[in-house]
């Protein structure tokens, strides 16, 4: 079953602006993590963001992490064409290791 | 260093045949992980090792699936009977315990 939900489930920009993606999960987390997938094969890690922590920040990402509304967000600053792909949110639960994926964001970036 | 390793890329299989995915995790990492991804989906869990036992097993679909990881280090995912269902990318990863999962290409499996 999927856990986290996604929001918007498309999304298309022109390069350079920003890219917001939300994700709502349902339980409590131990870590909520980020990926991107390109063509439907490999998942490249993003950022792992944990309980405790409520922003983080890695080079043109930023991933903000609510647990009062069991809310994540990642922002993609000055958008690459490189930067096409689907971004899936996913979860783990305080002693399980599974992670639980949301069903994605499809972003496309115009040059 | 290497990345999480899966092979075969593809595999086309006909109804009724049985066919194992192999999983090479990164060195060191004691802990693999199955999922199974259908198209436009995200990734759902399978099954879960820590060293050689399996510690989560609750997302395997049925007895058709089993997984083993006999050494602790490279695992194979068995499915037997294969079904027109099963058709889907089968991705593995690794991870140190509680952290960052790294993923694998996968393999795209097709039963026809």
């Amino acid at each position: 079953s999927q856990q986290g939900e996604e929001d918007p489930q498309a999304l298309s920009i022109q390069e350079g602006e920003n890219a917001t993606m939300n994700c709502s999960y349902k339980t409590s987390i131990n870590n909520l993590q980020w990926y991107r997938q390109n063509s439907g094969r490999g998942l490249v890690h993003l950022i792992l963001i944990r309980s405790n922590e409520r922003e983080k920040h890695s080079g043109r990402l930023r991933v903000t992490l609510d647990t009062s509304k069991k809310s994540s967000s990642l922002l993609i600053t000055a958008s690459r064409a490189a930067d096409t792909a689907s971004y899936f949110c996913a979860t783990d639960e305080w002693g399980a290791q599974k992670l639980v994926f949301g069903q994605g964001t499809r972003l496309t970036i115009n040059p | 260093g290497a990345g999480v390793s899966q092979t075969p890329s593809n595999k086309v299989t006909e109804k009724g045949k049985y066919v194992e995915l192999r999983c090479d995790p990164i060195s060191g990492h004691t802990a693999l992980y199955w999922y199974r991804q259908s198209l436009g989906q995200g990734p759902e869990f399978l099954i879960y090792f820590q060293g050689t036992g399996a510690a989560d097993d609750s997302g395997l679909p049925n007895d058709r699936f089993f997984a083993v990881r006999p050494e602790g280090s490279v695992s194979t995912l068995k499915i037997q009977r294969t079904e027109r269902g099963d058709s889907a990318v089968y991705l593995c990863a690794s991870s140190l315990e509680y952290n960052e999962q790294f993923f694998g290409p996968g393999t795209r499996l097709t039963v026809l």
